[in-house]
């Protein structure tokens, strides 16, 4: 079966550019998770949606940042106005069993 | 009370040699204890967890110790080999509240 996909595998953007990051969480998967990770750094959890429930954001680090996931499936990380300091490597992860994430390969971004 | 620590930072083993690395909780409430693996350029990837119910879990050359009363956890590795050289991170949760991650300890394991 598919793991977790996530879209684009890498990319580019201008300073002051929106951009859009997208996860296919496992089919079935009821939460859905997204991490930001700096060059060599640990995981930052940037917000967390379970079910039906409103989604807990209390990670993310400013307004420019939002996410949504349409129909319980697929999510989208929407960065606004980008800033050199959003260069990251954003990761998706998607479980069944709380606790058990299976993380996708991530969107590796870079503001220039 | 939700942070999970992490050590060491980084860690060189031979290979054949056992690799230890550690965490400690304070939140008495966790309930669920995962370690991930991570390759350069790879999302993380569960190895092993373990429930405060058990003192330690075997799969392969990998082994979980749990410590309840001292809320400590750690992963050995055992005859550690270089394709194990990644980044570790152990994690918490309590019920169906989201993992809270250690910040990750880097292995080299050399030839």
């Amino acid at each position: 079966g598919a793991g977790v996909s996530q879209s684009p595998s890498n990319k580019v953007t201008e300073k002051g550019k929106d951009v859009e990051l997208r996860c296919d969480p496992i089919s079935g998967h009821t939460a859905l998770y997204w991490y930001r990770q700096s060059l060599g750094q640990g995981l930052e959890f940037l917000i967390y949606f379970q079910g039906n429930s409103a989604p807990d954001k209390s990670g993310l680090p400013s307004d420019r940042f939002s996410a949504e996931r349409t129909g319980g499936s697929v999510s989208t990380l929407t960065i606004q106005r980008t800033q050199q300091e959003d260069s990251a490597v954003y990761l998706c992860a998607s479980s069944l069993v709380p606790g058990e994430q299976y993380f996708g390969p991530g969107t590796r971004l870079t503001v220039t | 009370q939700q942070q999970v620590k992490q050590s060491p930072q980084s860690l060189i083993v031979q290979k054949g040699g056992i690799s230890i690395i550690n965490c400690a909780y304070e939140n008495t409430a966790f309930d669920y204890f995962p370690w991930y693996q991570q390759f350069p350029g790879k999302g993380p990837a569960l190895l092993i967890a373990i429930r405060p119910d058990v003192s330690e879990k075997k799969e392969g050359r990998f082994t979980i110790s749990f410590n309840k009363s001292a809320k400590q956890f750690s992963l050995h590795i055992m005859d550690s080999q270089p394709g194990d050289s990644a980044t570790y991170f152990c994690a918490a949760k309590k019920g169906f509240q989201k993992l809270v991650f250690g910040t990750g300890t880097r292995l080299l394991v050399s030839p």
